[in-house]
């Protein structure tokens, strides 16, 4: 069963806009980590944001902030003032922690594209 | 430079080769991540280390298909009689259990290319 579900195969934003990427996620684990990744063409994946399942707030990392709903399983990563390196692929991630291994599931991905 | 180092780059094999792929993670992390990714995917999960034991591998990779950590440091993906399929980004990553977060840190990737 696909764990990690990310439904917008790609957006577009206005440069200095904010944009919101969705990310669904399913597990049975009370224990979990969420991540968010870029990609940009290069190819190199960056950790942008973490968020784990206790965290009363929600995750902020300079202009990115994670909007953390957990009774509707949905992690979804907002970029604000966008810019136009912000255009990339971004991928959505959990972990999960209480059955003793730590692999990590990884979404299809959203691509965005940042215009002038 | 610290970070993960993948080796080689870019691989161009016929197909019937044996390929390996090395990979040389942060120096103190425990934890050690095999992932293929094809274009427009993510990455998918192949296997993973805490230092020289492979904890889980996926059920989707063929037993052509052999990764080893043996010194709980360096580890290596071989692919044996490889076919066109095979052709992705093998992707390296590591990450340390003492992190508050854990997230993984990521190589270049070494891209496969099977003719």
């Amino acid at each position: 069963a696909q764990k990690i579900t990310q439904t917008q195969p790609g957006m577009f934003v206005q440069e200095k806009e904010a944009v919101t990427l969705d990310c669904t996620y399913d597990t049975s684990d009370p224990s979990y980590g969420l991540f968010w990744y870029k990609q940009p063409s290069s190819g190199e994946m960056i950790f942008l944001i973490y968020q784990g399942s206790y965290d009363q707030q929600n995750a902020t990392e300079g202009r990115y902030s994670l909007n953390f709903q957990k009774a509707r399983k949905s992690a979804n990563l907002v970029i604000s003032a966008s810019q136009l390196g912000d255009s990339a692929m971004y991928f959505c991630a959990m972990r999960e922690g209480s059955s003793g291994t730590y692999k990590y599931i990884f979404g299809t991905g959203t691509r965005l594209k940042v215009l002038a | 430079d610290t970070g993960v180092s993948q080796d080689p780059r870019h691989k161009i094999t016929k197909r019937g080769q044996n390929v390996t792929f090395r990979c040389d993670p942060i120096s103190e992390h425990n934890r050690l991540y095999w992932y293929r990714q094809t274009l427009g995917q993510g990455p998918e999960f192949l296997t993973y280390f805490q230092n020289e034991a492979q904890l889980e591998k996926s059920r989707l990779l063929s037993d052509r298909f052999s990764a080893e950590r043996p010194k709980g440091s360096f580890s290596t993906l071989e692919i044996q009689r490889t076919e066109q399929g095979d052709s992705a980004m093998y992707l390296c990553a590591s990450s340390s259990e003492t992190g508050r977060t854990g997230e993984l840190f990521f190589g270049e990737g070494s891209r496969l290319t099977v003719l």
